[in-house]
């Protein structure tokens, strides 16, 4: 099973500031047939269900803001949130959906307002 | 609009069993990959079980043996038949559409407890 690891765990950056998390996996998750690497990022706040953000590793979902972007091939990858607003205030995870699952998730990252 | 609302979440005692539903609307269960994912209290989202547009299912080692996915097409619901129930299986049960999930469910609680 592929193991997928964020970090940092927590994250503070002022409002306005970029904010970066990273996420590695423990194989490649890049299907050299279609070039595409098999990696979503998710957005989760307090008592919600988690939503959307990225999938193709770079794919903006629809109706999510372009601070947001995701970047990476292969093993590393990065959710970069250009210029931080205090309603990105959240856990974020990434998740494998290569070849046959398990579909594995990171441990997620809390990111704060500093 | 697509939509998932799950129910069927519940306290049960160890040594227990349930059965959770996700009714769809705004689109067919089984013309896509249909899954469940669970959050226990304050941890992140763990991967659970999977159902592919043929049948094929897919389960965590966690829950291998004891849950069982399924659908009802003319029902258009996605099932979660879950037995010998343990604490650690208590959680948030989401019922998710797609590999990468592009729609989450609201989720329905399972507490395992005596």
């Amino acid at each position: 099973d592929i193991v997928m690891t964020q970090s940092p765990d927590s994250l503070a950056v002022s409002l306005g500031e970029r904010a970066t998390i990273n996420c590695k996996s423990s194989q490649s998750v890049f299907y050299s047939s279609n070039s595409k690497n098999y990696l979503a990022w998710y957005q989760q706040k307090p008592g919600q269900p988690p939503k959307l953000l990225i999938y193709w590793a770079s794919t903006r979902e629809s109706g999510v803001p372009d601070r947001f972007s995701g970047s990476g091939s292969g093993t590393d990858f990065t959710l970069t949130i250009s210029s931080l607003q205090a309603e990105d205030v959240a856990v974020y995870y990434c998740q494998e959906y290569y070849g046959i699952p398990p579909y594995t998730f990171g441990q997620g990252t809390k990111l704060e307002i500093k | 609009e697509v939509q998932v609302v799950e129910s069927g979440g519940a306290l049960v005692q160890p040594g227990g069993s349930l059965r959770l539903s996700c009714a769809a609307s705004g689109f067919r269960v089984s013309s896509t990959y249909m899954s469940w994912v669970r959050q226990a209290p304050g941890k992140g989202l763990e991967w659970v079980s999977l159902i592919k547009t043929d049948s094929t299912t897919y389960y965590a080692d966690s829950v291998k043996g004891r849950f069982t996915i399924s659908r009802d097409n003319s029902k258009n619901t996605l099932y979660l038949q879950m037995n010998s129930l343990r604490p650690e299986d208590t959680a948030v049960y989401y019922c998710a559409k797609d590999s990468y999930v592009s729609y989450w469910g609201q989720g329905t609680l399972v507490s395992v407890s005596s």
